[in-house]
């Protein structure tokens, strides 16, 4: 099964830009893996920021947003915000599986 | 908005079998293009993936569990059903379905299951 690796952890200060990715094991990322990300604060379930690569829920701060970037899957947020602080994972759909990065713990400081 | 939510015990011993149900509001079950995915967390670690069912009656599973593990629907009921057989510690997890159709993933609030003796 394919592992799907994302940073460990990530500081950054209020009001700067910062990107994750989320790589794959089996080589570059593509649309065809309809890669999610989703915000997780502790205590909480999940919440999804972005599916399909860039399309983003409702409820999505618009300082978020996807793409592909050098083969992987990336979040990119324009301006943390100290309630940025969370673990954020990517999902990634394979033929048959679907697997979830190994999380990315953001500290806004 | 879709909504969905998680129930069944939350206690299970070693060597059963866990049987989760996962309500999903009314309506969503009657697109044609709607997928639904259990998902676990156990304590302090990472999110992981243990299957979809699709609208079109496919299911995937993560490969290290499909031996132990149903994923089914029932559409007249709303419901999205779990069971995982022969638990053990490794188990214990907060226990999640999600579903999406027509663009995005809505979560439920998850489910905490412990398995102990």
């Amino acid at each position: 099964q394919a592992v799907v690796t994302q940073e460990p952890s990530v500081t950054v200060s209020p009001g700067v830009t910062v990107t994750l990715t989320c790589a794959s094991s089996t080589g570059a990322v593509t649309s065809g893996h309809y890669p999610y990300w989703f915000q997780q604060k502790p205590g909480q379930a999940p919440t999804t920021l972005i599916y399909d690569t860039s399309n983003k829920h409702s409820w999505t701060p618009a300082r978020f947003s996807g793409s592909l970037l050098g083969g992987k899957a990336a979040l990119t947020l324009s301006g943390a915000q100290p309630e940025d602080e969370a673990e954020y994972y990517c999902l990634l759909f394979y033929s048959g599986t679907s697997v979830f990065g190994t999380g990315t713990r953001v500290t806004v400081l | 908005q879709l909504q969905l939510q998680e129930s069944g015990p939350g206690l299970v011993k070693p060597s059963e079998t866990l049987s989760l149900t996962c309500t999903v509001s009314g309506g969503f079950m009657s697109r044609s293009d709607y997928y639904l995915l259990w998902i676990r967390q156990p304590p302090g670690e990472g999110l992981e993936w243990i299957g979809t069912t699709y609208y079109s009656g496919s299911t995937h599973y993560k490969p290290s569990l499909k031996s132990r593990v149903t994923i089914s629907v029932d559409t007249s009921k709303n419901q999205l059903s779990l069971k995982l057989s022969s638990v053990t510690a490794a188990d214990t997890a907060v226990y999640y379905c999600a579903g999406g159709g027509g663009g995005g993933l809505y979560w439920g609030q998850g489910t905490l299951v412990t398995v102990s003796s």
